[in-house]
């Protein structure tokens, strides 16, 4: 089992939909959760963080963290075509805490 | 601030030259970290450094070698350069072993 795994997609949504990104991750006693974005030929940037189970809201993006269920998820609502990149999961490890376990992101393509 | 700043850009190498890639950053950050990306694939850690004189490696070292002799600084060096290091190099930089990374731009490397 990956310690961090995510449908690679592609996610296609319409404009203005929800788009729903997950990721699973193998260390139980993982502490912190980050969901990045990278465009195509660009450094991933950081869309959000969370450390507590349940809901963190951020403008359009709620990130959802469930450690009984060692899953996170990153929701967009009303989807953008600016929104269109690919998301990477990132997992900081309770046995590796100086480090940053990336999953190998799942591309979304907001339509028209 | 600049931030996480890369040189150089972009690179190609002859088989079994030798080239560092500078990765500095502004931010007073203790940790620092160099990932290589390949085509459609997450990041993979190669080194990692908790503060100036501490390095340690991550999940694919081989064939690299950094060195951590200040804050700001964090090179990472190819000694015998080989087409499998083709890839894009990717340095980030944070304050704390939980906390969010800051990613630099990125290098381009092509050994051919």
């Amino acid at each position: 089992q990956k310690e961090v795994e995510q449908n690679s997609g592609p996610l296609s949504v319409p404009e203005g939909a929800i788009a729903s990104l997950n990721c699973t991750y193998s260390d139980r006693g993982s502490q912190s959760f980050f969901w990045y974005r990278q465009y195509s030929g660009k450094s991933p940037e950081l869309i959000m963080s969370i450390y507590s189970n349940g809901d963190k809201e951020d403008g359009r993006f709620t990130a959802q963290l469930n450690k009984a269920s060692q899953y996170v998820s990153l929701l967009i609502r009303d989807s953008q075509p600016s929104d269109s990149a690919t998301y990477l999961c990132a997992v900081n490890g309770a046995r590796n805490t100086d480090k940053l376990i990336f999953g190998t992101g799942t591309r979304l393509q907001v339509f028209p | 601030n600049a931030g996480v700043t890369q040189t150089p850009k972009f690179r190609i190498l002859k088989i079994g030259q030798s080239m560092t890639l500078q990765c500095a950053q502004d931010m007073n950050h203790n940790y620092m970290y160099w990932y290589r990306q390949d085509p459609g694939m997450g990041l993979k850690l190669i080194y990692y450094s908790v503060g100036a004189g501490i390095t340690d490696k991550g999940e694919v070292p081989n064939g690299y070698n950094v060195s951590r002799s200040t804050t700001e600084d964090f090179p990472l060096r190819l000694e015998l350069a080989a087409p499998s290091q083709t890839s894009v190099y990717f340095c980030a930089s944070s304050s704390g072993r939980l906390d969010t990374q800051y990613f630099g731009p990125g290098t381009r490397l092509t050994v051919l």
